[in-house]
């Protein structure tokens, strides 16, 4: 049982242009999400999260969507540029308890020049 | 990845020996996590501790033991290898707001 989606396993986007990584959940207890960045042969590193009490939330290139009736949220990255260039998970988690994440399959994003 | 020390980085066994990966953090961190990477799977959750002397389940426990002796140190043990146990594994720590700090993982092989 997949709580957490991430439909699309690769994304191939042109240098300067918008980036848009979509997940999508099924438990609708999870209240906040986050997004992790990882390159090869390194560990998962943070790179932005969502409360649910939210719809938007920016950082710079960065901007997470979340949808709570959708059950759906997205990471734009705009203007994309070739360090960009990973493996992007996201997760979720339950507010109470040991914040426990649930995390997607990953999307591949490739930023050609 | 600064702060969280994971040992070894690379690990070839046989089928039922056994094993020992260290994740130790300098982040002062209550909480501690052992996740699983697999191709097409994302990170899945094995054990985790809230607190020195305290572990708990996660989704894949099974054939794995975890120990939280010291604060700063989190053990995952294999006691009889399967290559079904071949994977990356990663240890992570979390202190609040629900982010975790993620080691640079150990990769398993198990011939």
């Amino acid at each position: 049982d997949q709580q957490v989606k991430q439909n699309s396993p690769s994304l191939s986007v042109q240098e300067g242009r918008i980036s848009i990584l979509n997940c999508d959940y099924t438990n609708s207890m999870f209240d906040y999400f986050l997004w992790y960045k990882k390159y090869p042969a390194e560990g998962p590193t943070f790179l932005i999260s969502i409360s649910s009490i939210k719809d938007k939330n920016e950082d710079g290139r960065f901007t997470v969507f979340l949808n709570k009736s959708a059950k759906h949220l997205s990471l734009h990255i705009v203007p994309s540029q070739p360090g960009d260039s990973a493996v992007y998970f996201c997760a979720a988690s339950v507010i109470q308890g040991a914040q426990k994440l649930v995390f997607g399959q990953g999307t591949r994003l490739t930023i050609n020049p | 990845n600064a702060g969280v020390t994971q040992t070894p980085k690379f690990r070839v066994l046989k089928t039922g020996q056994s094993m020992t990966l260290l994740c130790a953090q300098d982040m002062n961190h209550e909480y501690m996590y052992w996740y699983r990477q697999d191709p097409g799977m994302g990170l899945r959750l094995i054990h985790y501790s809230v607190g020195e002397g305290t572990t708990a389940k996660g989704e894949v426990p099974d054939g794995y033991n975890v120990s939280r002796l010291k604060k700063q140190n989190f053990l995952l043990g294999l006691e009889s290898a399967a290559p079904s146990q071949t994977s990356v594994y990663f240890c992570a720590v979390g202190g609040g707001l629900y982010i975790q700090y993620f080691g640079a993982g150990t990769r398993l092989s198990v011939l």
